[in-house]
C-alpha cells in the first residue's frame, strides 16, 4: 500500500541525548515536511525538502537537523539543543500540485 | 508573514445540524485551500480542497471560498458524534509552503 511510514510512534530521549525520528514515504512525492505539533495548539513548520539533496528551515528550525538523500526518506533529527522537545512530530508528504498527506505521527517525550 | 486564523472553540452543535467553521487569510496571493480533520492523539486527515471562488461540495461536506474577503468556510451538514475533532484550516500556494491555522474543535452533542 502507498502511503507515509513515521516511526516509531512513540520515542522516549534522555537529557544531552540526540534522537532520530524516521519518515518514508512510496508515493513518490518530491516534497516532504515536519511539522511540530504541541498540545491544543496548530502545527508549526520544522524543516522542508523540495527536492532530493536539497532543504529549506521552517518557522522552528533551531534544535532540529534533517538530511534528504533519497526521494523516499527524509529523516529528523531533535538534537540536545532542543530544550522542549516533547511534542506531537508529523511528517507530510506531496506531489506536484496536489495537497500534502501526512504519516501517523511520532509522540516525543523527556525521560 | 503569512497567517491563517481560526476560532479556536470549542464549537459545540446537536446532532444532526450544520457546523460552519470558519478562516482568514492574510496573503491575499493565496489560491488554493485546505481543511484537514484531526482526531485527539491522531495525525491530520485531508477532507476537502478548494481552488476557485465559490462553493464545492463533497457529501456532507461543504467548502466555501471568498478570495475578495480573504475568507475560507466548511460548513457540515447533518453533523454526527464521529465528526466530533479538530479541524485545521490550511492555505497558500503550490511552489510554496502552506500555512496552518490553529485549529477549530468541535464537539458535536448527541
Amino acid at each position: 500500500d502507498g502511503g507515509i511510514t513515521q516511526s516509531p510512534k512513540y520515542l522516549f530521549r534522555k537529557e544531552g541525548q540526540n534522537v532520530t525520528l524516521s519518515c518514508e514515504q512510496n508515493l513518490n512525492h518530491d516534497a516532504m515536511y515536519w511539522y511540530r505539533q504541541d498540545p491544543g495548539q496548530g502545527l508549526r513548520l520544522i524543516y522542508y525538502s523540495q527536492i532530493v539533496n536539497d532543504f529549506q528551515k521552517g518557522d522552528i528550525a533551531e534544535g532540529y537537523s534533517v538530511s534528504r538523500e533519497k526521494k523516499e526518506s527524509f529523516p529528523l533529527t531533535v538534537t540536545s539543543a532542543q530544550k522542549n522537545p516533547t511534542a506531537f512530530y508529523l511528517c507530510a508528504s506531496r506531489g506536484a500540485d496536489q495537497p500534502q498527506h501526512f504519516g501517523d505521527g511520532t509522540r516525543l517525550s523527556i525521560l | 508573514q503569512k497567517e491563517v486564523e481560526q476560532n479556536s472553540g470549542p464549537l459545540s452543535v446537536p446532532e444532526g445540524a450544520i457546523a460552519s467553521l470558519n478562516c482568514t487569510y492574510s496573503d491575499r496571493g493565496s489560491q488554493s485551500f485546505f481543511w484537514y480533520r484531526q482526531y485527539s492523539g491522531k495525525s491530520p486527515e485531508l477532507i476537502m480542497f478548494i481552488y476557485s471562488n465559490g462553493d464545492k461540495e463533497d457529501g456532507r461536506f461543504t467548502a466555501q471560498l471568498n478570495k475578495a474577503s480573504q475568507y475560507v468556510s466548511l460548513l457540515i451538514r447533518d453533523s454526527q458524534p464521529s465528526d466530533s475533532a479538530t479541524y485545521l484550516c490550511a492555505g497558500g500556494n503550490y511552489g510554496q509552503n502552506f500555512v496552518f491555522g490553529p485549529g477549530t474543535r468541535l464537539s458535536v452533542l448527541p
